[in-house]
């Protein structure tokens, strides 16, 4: 089981927003010290789009604003400075063992 | 590049059944699991589970068990959903999705179901 917070959350243009994650089991494997561990975004009407993997590789053509941390159980997504195009809702997902489980989703507005 | 097609939206009615198709290419599509996730109407991401697609053996999460069927045609690199004895809480849209070295996702199909 995946669990996200805050539900939703709301920045001002510019600040920092961050969402957390925990994992009611570790989802780090020691044999190749990789944490299974992605984020999504995803806007109305669209599929999700995969921001990063690993916990914390930003996939290609992702801006630098956004981070992703942690290890183990424990996780964090951080967009350093909120744009107007981030509104959107935010998903965890883990991919250690079948089948994925995500997280329940944060959805993130400007304040 | 890798590329996941899905086909077009469905209206059935209560009972009715729906067969929803992946199509794969830019990659070998025997090589890595298929994966199906449900989205209903302003929920979450729900993974309903997953086809080997080298043996065809499908893998159904908890509450997805009876009336969802995944299958492959591998000849034409594609990957099926179907699902009988439609209900309207079966209305969502539904994600095709594999993982090599990062996700992919397919545009979603949506299966509105009326009485």
């Amino acid at each position: 089981v995946m669990t996200q917070s805050p539900d939703s959350l709301a920045v001002s243009l510019g600040e920092r927003a961050t969402i957390n994650c925990r994992s009611s089991r570790s989802v780090f494997y020691s044999s190749n010290n990789k944490n299974y561990l992605a984020w999504y975004q995803q806007k109305p009407g669209q599929p999700p789009k995969l921001l990063i993997y690993w916990a914390s590789t930003r996939e290609s053509g992702v801006p630098d604003r956004f981070s992703g941390s942690g290890s183990g159980t424990d996780f964090t997504l951080t967009i350093s400075s909120l744009q107007a195009e981030d509104v959107a809702v935010y998903y965890c997902q883990q991919y250690y063992d079948t089948p994925w489980a995500f997280g329940q989703g944060t959805k993130v507005e400007i304040k | 590049q890798v590329q996941l097609v899905q086909s077009g939206s469905e209206l059935k009615k209560t009972g009715a059944s729906v067969k929803v198709s992946c199509k794969a290419s830019g990659y070998s599509f025997s090589g890595y699991a298929m994966n199906w996730v449900r989205q209903a109407p302003g929920q979450g991401l729900e993974c309903m589970g997953w086809i080997n697609t080298n043996t065809g053996e499908p893998m159904y999460a908890q509450g997805f068990t009876g009336r969802f069927v995944f299958s492959l045609d591998t000849s034409v690199s594609t990957a099926y959903l179907q699902i009988n004895s439609l209900k309207t809480e079966d209305t969502a849209v539904y994600y095709c999705a594999t993982w090599l070295e990062v996700a992919h996702w397919g545009q979603g199909t949506l299966v509105t179901v009326s009485s």
